[in-house]
């Protein structure tokens, strides 16, 4: 079956720590995007990558990382500069062409005490 | 700068219409989207519109568009249980494949039977 997986499901970290959230598509697409959903705020866009070797940032990258080095994988790391990395972490991909659906994962929750 | 704005909660009982409303900003956006998330879970596509068309209509669900007053709504009839979740509108302007979507903060729809 064709989707997007994320691992694990929770996770959970002491502070200090940087962790890193998995993303993997099979849907050949060559958009990958990270969202970061908090109660009432909606999603959040930390970053996107549109082709292999190439990411930019969105409106909240302070404290995170991204690498795209396989088109099917985009792995998130959330470093200890991050200062509130409690919430659900979401990663989409979309496909190239005339309009811009975003496929989402299960999502990864993210708990650091 | 672009903004998505939807109101925060809507409570409907089973078998009623539920029209859940949003507004955005950008006149360039090409499609407008609905997306639906239960709990714990990743952001499911429900419908799109593009932003020539007034109308689409897909079983139970109805979006509207006034381009003019950049208005789009969601109306799902005979509303179920299984209808209770959060719905995020969300638009998207470029050109260019693989541009991230603006996504409201989502509308918890609450069904009650």
């Amino acid at each position: 079956d064709g989707g997007i997986t994320q691992s694990p499901k929770y996770l959970f970290r002491k502070e200090g720590q940087n962790v890193t959230l998995s993303c993997e598509q099979n849907l050949n697409h060559d958009a990958m995007y990270w969202y970061r959903q908090d109660p009432g705020q909606g999603l959040r866009l930390i970053y996107y990558s549109q082709i292999v070797n190439d990411f930019q940032k969105g409106d909240i990258a302070e404290g995170y990382s991204v690498s795209r080095e396989k088109k099917e994988s985009f792995p998130l790391t959330v470093t200890s500069a991050q200062k509130n990395p409690t919430a659900f972490y979401l990663c989409a991909s979309s496909p190239s062409g005339a309009y811009y659906e975003q496929y989402f994962g299960p999502g990864t929750r993210l708990t650091v005490t | 700068g672009e903004d998505v704005e939807q109101s925060l909660f809507l409570s409907v009982r089973e078998g009623d219409s539920s029209v859940i409303n949003c507004t955005y900003t950008d006149s360039s956006s090409t499609y407008l989207y609905w997306y639906k998330q239960e709990p714990g879970a990743g952001l499911q596509l429900l419908t799109y519109i593009f932003s020539n068309m007034d109308m689409k209509q897909d079983q139970r669900l109805t979006v509207l568009l006034n381009k003019k007053d950049k208005h789009l709504s969601l109306r799902i009839a005979d509303t179920q249980t299984g209808d209770s979740a959060i719905y995020f509108c969300a638009e998207s302007g470029g050109v260019q494949a693989g541009t991230a979507l603006i996504f409201g903060k989502g509308t918890t729809l609450s069904v009650s039977s």
